[in-house]
């Protein structure tokens, strides 16, 4: 059982490219998200998807898009990245039935953009 | 909207000596609270949760925290910590009935000397 696993751990892209990140759970859950995590700003919700068919902007959803391919799989693209991307991508998921708000995360995605 | 505040951006103790780390939120009714601690280079792990009841709750790795409702507070605390303690530890609140997404504080660096 390996929970949430993300792909790749670490990235370096130039201004203007573009890439998506892969995050994947094998615990049947319904729901999945994707933050950002940067110093001092604790983590913050780009999107995320209640269920599957469904996704929703968050907090901090501009130069981003997402698919939720099937119920495991919830990638993150950036179309054009930004040195303001520079950060480091989390994956959760969580049972998305009632009363359960625990969050189950992946290892994170450390990108750089330069 | 909902916040949450960890007032302490760090906070440094020897090994064996106790901890307390504040959260405070801000909602008119009871939320949901939760403890999650991010070791370096890692994603984060659950530690413990507050849904209803006692409201002095037990986790992982001998953590408590006690949910104080005059307060608006969710402090965790460990009476001896250990030098593996050391790690980044966030405070999160969700609304019930929501749509399961917790809100996070900034987090607080733990730092133990030996």
């Amino acid at each position: 059982n390996a929970g949430v696993t993300q792909t790749p751990k670490f990235q370096v892209l130039k201004t203007g490219q573009s890439m998506t990140l892969q995050c994947a759970q094998d615990m049947n859950h319904n729901s999945m998200y994707w933050y950002r995590q940067d110093p001092g700003m604790g983590l913050r919700l780009i999107y995320y998807s209640a269920s599957e068919g469904t996704t929703d902007k968050g907090e901090v959803p501009n130069g981003y898009n997402v698919s939720r391919l099937n119920k495991r799989e919830f990638s993150l693209r950036l179309e054009s990245a930004a040195p303001s991307q520079t950060s480091v991508y989390f994956c959760a998921s969580n049972p998305g039935t009632a009363n359960s708000y625990e969050q189950y995360f992946g290892p994170g995605t450390r990108l750089t953009v330069t | 909207a909902q916040s949450v505040t960890q007032p302490d951006i760090h906070i440094t103790v020897s090994e064996g000596a106790s901890l307390e780390l504040r959260c405070n939120y801000s909602y008119g009714a009871t939320p949901y609270l939760f403890w999650y601690v991010q070791s370096p280079g890692q994603g984060l792990q659950l530690l413990l949760k507050y849904f209803s009841g006692d409201t002095l709750v037990q986790g992982i790795k001998g953590f408590e925290a006690e949910f104080k409702r005059s307060q608006s507070s969710f402090n965790l605390r460990k009476p001896s910590v250990h030098w593996s303690d050391a790690a980044e530890y966030f405070c999160a609140v969700a609304l019930s009935g929501g749509s399961y997404i917790p809100t996070f504080g900034r987090g607080t660096s733990l730092i133990v000397h030996p």
